[in-house]
């Protein structure tokens, strides 16, 4: 079955130091990239960045960046310099296909905790 | 205009209960999604509005039901909810299928 895996449930990390968020995936249509989104406890689903399958690069967007490895179907984001502020749950995601649409299709999520 | 807007941002409602979800979006997007999100889980699509097409989650019960009045507009109609449909719903928009994905701010539903 086509899925979107992240392993860390939880991560700390501490005020100004840098951390990775894991995400795999594993999907037959890869014409689509991934997606990373932050959810504070307010709950609106913030776009953090983006990264194109096809993408040579990895992607960078001020404090985060992609870790793309095709080969091994992961894109990890890294948070540099972290802030309080950074606290929320982070989603990757991808656009899988149902009939005719595509659904945006979310990993569980892992629940940053910055301290500081 | 680059928001996609919900309202309201709060609602509590007994079970006997009619109310309505409104989401709206002025992209120019053909395509509009309500998730429904309960706590520390991800999202979980419910129903996609694409090309004046409706396509429905099977695992959707009935009280829940979609409208779409035009192409900026999606609302969602809530009749005798079950307390266990207390979540956060969250209304999408994105330009072309699997892009340009927008959420609104979403709706924070409590069934008492």
């Amino acid at each position: 079955a086509q899925k979107i895996t992240q392993t860390q449930p939880g991560m700390f990390v501490q005020e100004k130091e840098a951390v990775t968020l894991d995400c795999t995936y594993d999907t037959s249509d890869q014409s689509y990239g991934l997606f990373w989104y932050k959810q504070p406890s307010s709950g609106e689903m913030i776009f953090l960045i983006y990264q194109g399958s096809y993408d040579e690069q990895n992607a960078t967007e001020g404090r985060y960046s992609l870790n793309f490895q095709k080969a091994r179907k992961s894109a990890n984001l890294v948070i540099s310099a972290s802030q309080l502020g950074d606290s929320a749950m982070y989603f990757c995601a991808t656009p899988l296909r149902g009939g005719s649409n595509y659904k945006l299709t979310f990993g569980k999520g892992t629940l940053l905790t910055v301290n500081p | 205009d680059t928001e996609v807007t919900q309202t309201p941002k709060h609602l509590v409602m007994g079970m006997t209960n009619k109310k309505s979800l409104k989401c709206e979006q002025h992209m120019g997007h053909r395509a509009m999604y309500w998730y429904k999100q309960k706590a520390k889980k991800p999202p979980e699509l419910m129903f996609v509005y694409s090309y004046e097409k409706l396509s429905i989650n099977e695992s959707v019960p009935s009280r829940f039901s979609p409208e779409c009045p035009n192409s900026s507009l999606l609302n969602l109609h809530l009749h005798a909810l079950q307390p266990e449909d207390s979540a956060l719903y969250l209304c999408a928009s994105s330009r072309q299928g699997a892009y340009g994905y927008t959420f609104g701010s979403g709706t924070r539903l409590t069934v008492v």
